[in-house]
Order: structure tokens, then C-alpha cells, then sequence
């Protein structure tokens, strides 16, 4: 069973422009959520994806914004990057059977702006 | 407004000791509680979880408490290892099954062995 990756690992990008990260979830899982961990901080929701469709929005702005795939896949998409968008993005997979609540987290994405 | 606060950023234990590790929250909608581990590069692992309407999970070494009426759940390790050492998050969600976690800010777990 393969688990969730996230790429790319690191990226330095600069500011004004634009990112597109990407999650692969564990097989059988249809729900991903996204979470931007800044440095000191503790994860914090951006969104959740239920089968190709916005289940959920935490307290992020519109240039955040995301797809998920047939497949489960996911995009997160930062546009106009700003200087505080420079954080660790973790990407989580739930929902196949029998694995209920438990989100299981993929190692992050390093983004930061110049 | 940090709903859920953990208020101690690390902690040294002797291997073999108890670890305790604190956690406190505001909002009165959460119901479920979950404890994450995390080592460097790598992702939040899931350890262990209770509903509100336990006051007490157990998993092993691991030993989760709630109080409702403070607010305030804890995370009991005993005997502590040195793979425990990590960055412990406690995290909460209004509903088993609702992903969407509020994460506290994290505790450092030391074990010196």
C-alpha cells in the first residue's frame, strides 16, 4: 500500500508569483485536505477536497485554491505569493474503509518566498 | 485566536520516566481529540485519539485523558523511549470522522537516555 507523497519537496519561489503543489493520497482514500505549517506553528486547514469537490475552507484567502482528481489526486495552488506564505504545506488522505477519522500525512512541501 | 494551546514548547524526560504532555482548548463544539507525532522530514503520524464521551483511551504506552469541563486533555507515555523524542500536536475536530483538525502550536519531547 503505497502512502501519501507530496511533491515537489522543497521550492523557493518569489514574491508575486504563482505555485502549484501536488498530493498523491493513499490508495483507497477519497478525501485530502491541506494544511500550511508555519515555522513554530502547528498545522493550520486550508481545505478539504470529497471526491473532486470543496468539502470545507478554513480561514485562508480565494488566491488559495485547489483541485482534486478522479483518481483522488490533489493540487494546492498559491497565486500572488506573499513573503508569509513561506511554510511547510502537508497534504492528508482519509476515508477508505475501515480507517475512519485517521488523516494520514504526507511529508510536506518547503515553500519560500523571496 | 489559538483554539487549542499547547502551552509547554518542550519537555525533557528521563528515559524509562512518564511523559506527560498538556493540552488545552476553547471552543465548546470540539468533540473529538486527536495526539499526532512528528520527526523531522517527515509527515504527522497519527497516535492515538478519544471521544468526548470517554474520559480516558488507552493504546499501549500511550494513554490519552479528557476533561471536559476544563477543557484540558492530556497524553500519558510511560515508560518513555528515546524514539519518542518528536514534536507531539494535539489536534481537535467538532464531529468523529470531521478531518478538518485545529492543531496546537506543539510540544518538543526530549527523552535522555
Amino acid at each position: 500500500e503505497t502512502g501519501v507523497t507530496q511533491s515537489p519537496t522543497h521550492l523557493i519561489k518569489t514574491r508575486g508569483q504563482q505555485v502549484t503543489l501536488r498530493c498523491s493520497s493513499q490508495s483507497g482514500h477519497n478525501t485530502v485536505s491541506w494544511y500550511q505549517q508555519a515555522l513554530g506553528q502547528g498545522p493550520q486547514f486550508i481545505f478539504q477536497y470529497y471526491r473532486e469537490e470543496e468539502n470545507g475552507r478554513g480561514n485562508f484567502p480565494p488566491r488559495f485554491s485547489g483541485l482534486q482528481f478522479p483518481n483522488y489526486s490533489s493540487e494546492l495552488n498559491v497565486n500572488a505569493l506573499e513573503l508569509d506564505d513561506s511554510a511547510l504545506y502537508l497534504c492528508a488522505s482519509s476515508g477508505g474503509q475501515g480507517v475512519g477519522e485517521t488523516q494520514y500525512f504526507g511529508p510536506g512541501t518547503r515553500l519560500l518566498v523571496l | 485566536d489559538q483554539q487549542v494551546k499547547q502551552n509547554s514548547p518542550s519537555l525533557s524526560v528521563q528515559e524509562g520516566r512518564i511523559s506527560i504532555l498538556n493540552c488545552d482548548y476553547t471552543n465548546s463544539m470540539f468533540d473529538y481529540f486527536l495526539w499526532y507525532k512528528k520527526y523531522p522530514a517527515e509527515g504527522p503520524t497519527f497516535l492515538i485519539s478519544i471521544s468526548s464521551i470517554k474520559d480516558k483511551n488507552e493504546d499501549g504506552r500511550f494513554t490519552v485523558f479528557l476533561n471536559k469541563s476544563a477543557k484540558h486533555l492530556s497524553l500519558h507515555i510511560v515508560p518513555s523511549q528515546p524514539g519518542d523524542s518528536a514534536v507531539y500536536f494535539c489536534a481537535a475536530s467538532p464531529n468523529f470522522g470531521n478531518e478538518k483538525l485545529t492543531f496546537g502550536t506543539g510540544t518538543r519531547l526530549t527523552i535522555i537516555p
